[in-house]
């Protein structure tokens, strides 16, 4: 039921992209991605509806593919405090919202 | 300031013993929920609620329980029956669920140790 992240891990060095894949098998209603740093609680990012849109957050996109039941998090221009694990969450008409194993992304200086 | 309130930030418990985690919120929001975050697994769902006097199980629920009787608290009793107890917990809660855009509010965890 998890819905699939990838890459594990990156390590970037500051200034590079980096994308993170979020698949499910099962139809969603949206997509949620969060950033947690070690030891602390995740901090929400962006909500993905239905219908393909995109949405972004100061250097920080992502899309929706409804049809292939995926998302992707584009990270612009990495900056240190990118450093954490993204998680995203996906939610189906249970409502209830269900996490992937998350992505952990290292920036190098 | 509106938020989540998690107690105890850490906790320590013998192997055998019932122990209640607390969660508290001032949002308002409508929907609570309990999360168990290991080592590479992610957020595993525990119960979730929608509304008060009402909850669900989510994917792991065996050897927990709940309680919603007020909006504001969603406490969450890990039992003797959990085999493995030891993990960070987090609880959430957000408004409105049932639109399908409501971001979740974390609140800081709380680390269980059972020995």
């Amino acid at each position: 039921q998890q819905p699939v992240q990838s890459p594990q891990a990156v390590i970037l060095r500051e200034g590079e992209d980096a994308v993170i894949n979020c698949s499910s098998s099962k139809a969603l209603y949206s997509v949620h991605w969060y950033r947690q740093k070690h030891g602390e609680a995740p901090v929400f990012l962006m909500i993905l509806l239905k219908g393909g849109e995109q949405k972004g957050h100061e250097k920080i996109s992502a899309s929706f593919n409804e049809k292939k039941q995926q998302s992707s998090l584009y990270l612009t221009a990495s900056q240190l405090s990118y450093s954490g694990t993204y998680f995203c969450g996906t939610e189906r008409r249970d409502d209830k919202i269900i996490f992937g194993k998350g992505t952990r992304l290292h920036i190098l200086p | 300031d509106g938020g989540i309130t998690q107690s105890p930030k850490y906790l320590f418990r013998k192997e055998g013993q019932n122990v209640t985690l607390s969660c508290e919120q001032n949002l308002n929001h409508d929907a609570m929920y309990w999360y168990r975050q290991d080592p590479g697994q992610g957020l595993r769902l525990i119960y979730y609620s929608q509304i008060v006097n009402d909850f669900q199980k989510g994917d792991i629920a065996e050897g927990y329980s709940v309680s919603r009787e007020k909006k504001e608290s969603f406490p969450l009793t890990v039992t003797s029956a959990q085999k493995n107890p030891t993990a960070f917990y987090l609880c959430a809660s957000s408004t409105r669920q049932s639109e399908h855009n409501s971001p979740l509010h974390f609140g800081n965890g709380t680390r269980l140790t059972v020995t």
